[in-house]
């Protein structure tokens, strides 16, 4: 079971907006800006997409954002686009004592 | 660009040691900055932070409070590289492997930012 919660899955049809939640505690995501964002294709390693809750690195394009409400996190990805279709994974700094990072289970996103 | 290519077996047997080496190309793994970060995933346990390395005046090690007493996270300034060691395997800790680096922009480096990842080493355990 992983740390933070995340639906399994979400869809969209091209050029809709959809958003992927990442639920943690107070003591994660509630706790910390250090929450991070991956996209991961079938047989590959993960991209980051997102981190610092809502930086892109760059050569993101500006369709991803994301933003922190409480304990909570989310990844917003508009206009949607094929190739879009992905599992994403979400990720807090969870260090209270020592240096932990969690991940969610991840979502998949389904384009329609 | 900073690029972190991965060797190692594909199969341990449960109870031997896992190891695995990163070579890291267009940076050094004694950056001052960035820390050298170890991940793995499985279908059961999704993506899984292990632990990380880096270099302040001197070296540095965080591990995960789940293999703490089983990991060791090693730089080799000499090949600049990292390698990762996994103590008493067991079937649990069958998963892909991938090592990355801290996402760096603007001199600061993001403390759950990873960018690049190595290609990932799937490694089965089993006798």
């Amino acid at each position: 079971q992983s740390a933070l919660t995340q639906p399994r899955s979400v869809s969209g049809s091209p050029g809709q907006s959809v958003t992927i939640s990442c639920t943690g505690t107070s003591s994660d995501v509630g706790a910390y800006n250090y929450v991070s964002w991956y996209q991961q294709h079938p047989g590959k390693a993960p991209k980051l997409m997102i981190y610092d809750v809502s930086k892109r690195p760059s050569g993101v394009p500006d369709r991803f954002s994301g933003s922190k409400s409480g304990n909570t996190a989310s990844l917003t990805i508009s206009g949607l686009q094929a190739e879009d279709e992905a599992d994403y994974s979400c990720c807090s700094y969870a260090g209270t004592y020592t240096f932990e990072v969690v991940f969610g289970g991840g979502t998949k996103l389904t384009v329609l | 660009q900073v690029q972190l290519q991965q060797s190692g077996p594909g199969l341990v047997k449960p109870s031997q040691t896992l190891s695995l080496t990163c070579a890291i190309s267009g940076d050094s793994v004694s950056s001052s900055t960035a820390a050298w970060i170890w991940i793995r995933q499985s279908p059961s346990r999704g993506l899984e932070w292990l632990g990380r390395t880096y270099y302040r005046s001197k070296w540095y090690n965080d591990y995960a409070v789940s293999v703490k007493s089983r990991i060791t996270i090693n730089p080799d300034t000499s090949k600049n590289q990292l390698s990762l060691q996994l103590d008493s395997v067991t079937p649990e800790d069958t998963a892909a492997y991938y090592c990355a680096k801290e996402y760096c922009s603007g001199g600061s480096c993001a403390r759950t930012g990873f960018d690049p990842w190595g290609q990932g080493t799937l490694v089965i355990v089993s006798s």
